[in-house]
């Protein structure tokens, strides 16, 4: 199995809205990522998860909050979004960090549309 | 900070003919690797070719290969016999060997194949 799988695929939110964006890995991966692309960009990095310890692109604003509940599951959890915010989240998985990166997988996103 | 650059917004090529993507790098790392994503329509970055730098030999992927200039920090891709498959959006992206795998992708170029 070399999937990331997302769901959902498409979510429409609201501005007061909470809704919650899911990832999931079963290769064994020690870190996952999300990231966002914006119509006609290339993704930017919002945080990064690796041996239990979360780092955090500083330029992400806090209505975005990841959770990781154990090693193969990243959640990415959405509260009082912005319609700037709509974009296509992608998520990532590899099978270490630094010396031991090789390749990013990632997922098919999530397109997010914010109303 | 490293930065990717990639000079061609589109590009476009006949069918089984041959193409070269542009993409030139900046960073004062030594330790670092170099990839091509590929994202279809689908949405899903699929990676195309991955190059270390502390490797001369330049990588080969079936029809797809780099021209790696590690002094011009330079790193180019070609595909051969293009196909209508290879139609996409093209990322060059950098990553360097003491980070947490955090990619940084250039702006992309957008390949259409003619039939």
């Amino acid at each position: 199995d070399t999937e990331v799988t997302q769901t959902p695929k498409h979510l429409v939110m609201g501005m007061t809205n909470k809704k919650s964006l899911k990832c999931e890995q079963h290769m064994g991966h020690r870190a996952m990522y999300w990231y966002k692309q914006k119509a006609k960009k290339p993704p930017e990095l919002m945080f990064v998860y690796s041996y239990e310890k979360l780092s955090i692109n500083e330029s992400v604003p806090s209505r975005f909050s990841p959770e990781c509940p154990n090693s193969s599951l990243l959640n990415l959890h959405l509260h009082a979004l912005q319609p700037e915010d709509s974009a296509l989240y992608l998520c990532a998985s590899s099978q270490d960090v630094g010396q031991g990166f090789t390749e990013a997988f990632f997922g098919q996103g999530t397109r997010l549309t914010v109303v | 900070a490293q930065t990717v650059t990639q000079s061609q917004p589109e590009m476009s090529v006949q069918e089984a003919e041959t193409v070269t993507l542009s993409c030139t790098y900046d960073t004062s790392e030594s330790d670092y690797y170099l990839f091509w994503y590929k994202q279809p329509p689908s949405r899903q970055m699929i990676l195309v070719i991955r190059q270390e730098a502390y490797k001369q030999q330049n990588a080969t992927e079936n029809r797809f290969s780099v021209n790696f200039q590690k002094a011009a920090k330079s790193f180019s891709l070609k595909i051969s016999d293009s196909q209508l498959g290879d139609a996409a959006m093209y990322f060059c992206a950098f990553v360097y060997g003491g980070s947490q795998g955090n990619l940084i992708f250039g702006k992309g170029t957008k390949l259409s194949v003619k039939p």
